[in-house]
């Protein structure tokens, strides 16, 4: 069945440091690839989405660009601050399975030091 | 817009007993989902609900059951809790559901601690 997987946390970094977290797919068809982002106590917010291969999603100085042909979707930010601390989930949407909606990794936990 | 709310935000609950959530969607947003976020698995899918009809489901025992009104305001249920029920209930509303990149817009969750 369809799966995502990311890298394990949790990620410490130093204000203004580079941010990659990896994110893989498998999909029976052509999924559309999301990050949310999960503050301390509070419900998930999207971040960013692309719908087909080559796509990039973009917000808050955040990227990440659909690869089909290395099935990933890693999420980059080039100056990480205070602020950013927080769970990111990578997620799939695949029209062509049938494990119901979205489809989540595990969750990176980063946290990011003045 | 109101965003996604969900009543209540935190429960206590015992063993056996039973637990109705509710999820009141975005303004125009037909389809509800469910999930379920623990430390161990992580966020997995229960149901989603669509013009008040369950188009889609996880695996989960059927203790877990949910409906959706003409409003599209939806509950779900949980009977006969066990221990392993506790978790964090997100519900996320979208237009149509996620088919063709859609986005699910969440709630802030219930926190449910079974003892």
């Amino acid at each position: 069945g369809d799966s995502v997987t990311q890298m394990e946390g949790p990620v410490t970094l130093s204000e203004e440091a580079f941010l990659t977290i990896n994110c893989t797919y498998t999909a029976t068809g052509y999924p559309s690839l999301f990050w949310y982002v999960q503050y301390p106590g509070e419900g998930l917010q999207l971040l960013l989405k692309a719908t087909k291969a080559d796509d990039k999603g973009s917000n808050k100085g955040f990227e990440a660009t659909y690869r089909k042909e290395t099935t990933s979707f890693h999420l980059e930010k080039g100056s990480v601050q205070v602020s950013d601390s927080a769970v990111y989930f990578c997620a799939l949407s695949d029209p062509m399975g049938s494990q119901g909606n979205l489809i989540f990794g595990k969750g990176t936990k980063l946290s990011v030091k003045p | 817009k109101a965003g996604v709310t969900q009543t209540p935000r935190y429960l206590i609950k015992t063993r056996g007993q039973q637990v109705t959530l509710s999820c009141s969607p975005i303004s125009g947003h037909r389809s509800v989902s469910w999930y379920q976020q623990t430390p161990g698995q992580g966020l997995q899918f229960l149901f989603e609900y669509f013009s008040e009809t369950q188009r889609n489901k996880g695996n989960f025992p059927g203790r877990f059951s949910g409906r959706q009104f003409s409003n599209s305001r939806s509950e779900m249920n949980v009977s006969t809790l066990e221990l392993g029920d506790s978790a964090l209930y997100l519900c996320a509303s979208s237009l149509e559901g996620t088919s063709g990149g859609a986005v699910e817009y969440f709630g802030p969750g219930t926190r449910l601690t079974v003892t």
